[in-house]
């Protein structure tokens, strides 16, 4: 299976500074059809995920651009410019290249 | 507006069965494959089944390999987790998803197994 690996688990963060989250495959993501698929979620308590990111770097629509995500292979990094009280919760990436699928530990966001 | 709706959990003893459906609309439900994850209380989240678009592929993770059965019905544009065997370790809140790649979410629905 691919390992996921997430870092950090937690990251406090103060209101307007920019924040980055890694995460490493152990594999890499690069599909048969030349797409790295590669996806980052966005959990609040007690709601259900969202995605945020698709293919790397692909916002979801209504995603605010102070999101972004880079990488390649088996690299990966989600960078929030400035970060807002809304977007404190967990953040999770995920491996769509490789059965069976499998999610980073996840990213604790708090404000500090 | 792409909507997924789950429903089917509930409190069940270890060794019993529980069927999960999650009813979607706001997109062609047969252009995609469909998914469930779970998410145990205070834990991560975990790929659980992938039904391919057809119905004719399914995945499944080792942890429910054998006592889950992922299945689709195209004329109620649903996805359906039977879960039989189950054990206290598959309680969770378990989540329908759009495609393997997860761009849409249901609510999720909560399986409990307890004595």
């Amino acid at each position: 299976d691919v390992v996921m690996t997430q870092s950090p688990l937690s990251l406090p963060v103060t209101l307007g500074q920019p924040a980055s989250i890694s995460c490493r495959s152990s594999q890499s993501l690069v599909y048969s059809d030349g797409n790295t698929y590669l996806n980052w979620f966005y959990q609040r308590p007690g709601q259900s995920p969202r995605r945020l990111i698709y293919k790397v770097s692909n916002r979801e629509s209504g995603v605010p651009d102070r999101f972004s995500g880079s990488g390649s292979g088996t690299d990966f990094t989600l960078k929030i410019s400035r970060v807002e009280a809304e977007d404190v919760g967990v953040y999770y990436c995920m491996q769509g290249a490789h059965w069976p699928r499998t999610f980073g530990q996840g990213t604790q966001v708090e404000i500090k | 507006e792409v909507q997924l709706v789950d429903s089917g959990g509930g409190l069940v003893q270890p060794g019993g069965s529980l069927r999960l459906s999650c009813a979607a609309s706001g997109f062609t439900f047969n252009n995609y494959g469909m998914s469930w994850v779970r998410q145990a209380p205070g834990k991560g989240l975990e790929w659980v089944s992938t039904v391919s678009s057809s119905g004719g592929n399914t995945y499944y993770a080792d942890s429910v390999k054998g006592r889950f059965t992922i299945s689709r019905d195209s004329s109620r544009n649903t996805v359906y987790l039977q879960m039989n065997s189950l054990r206290v370790e598959d309680t969770a809140v378990y989540y329908c998803g759009k495609s393997g790649q997860f761009d849409a979410w249901g609510q999720g629905t909560l399986v409990t197994v307890s004595s």
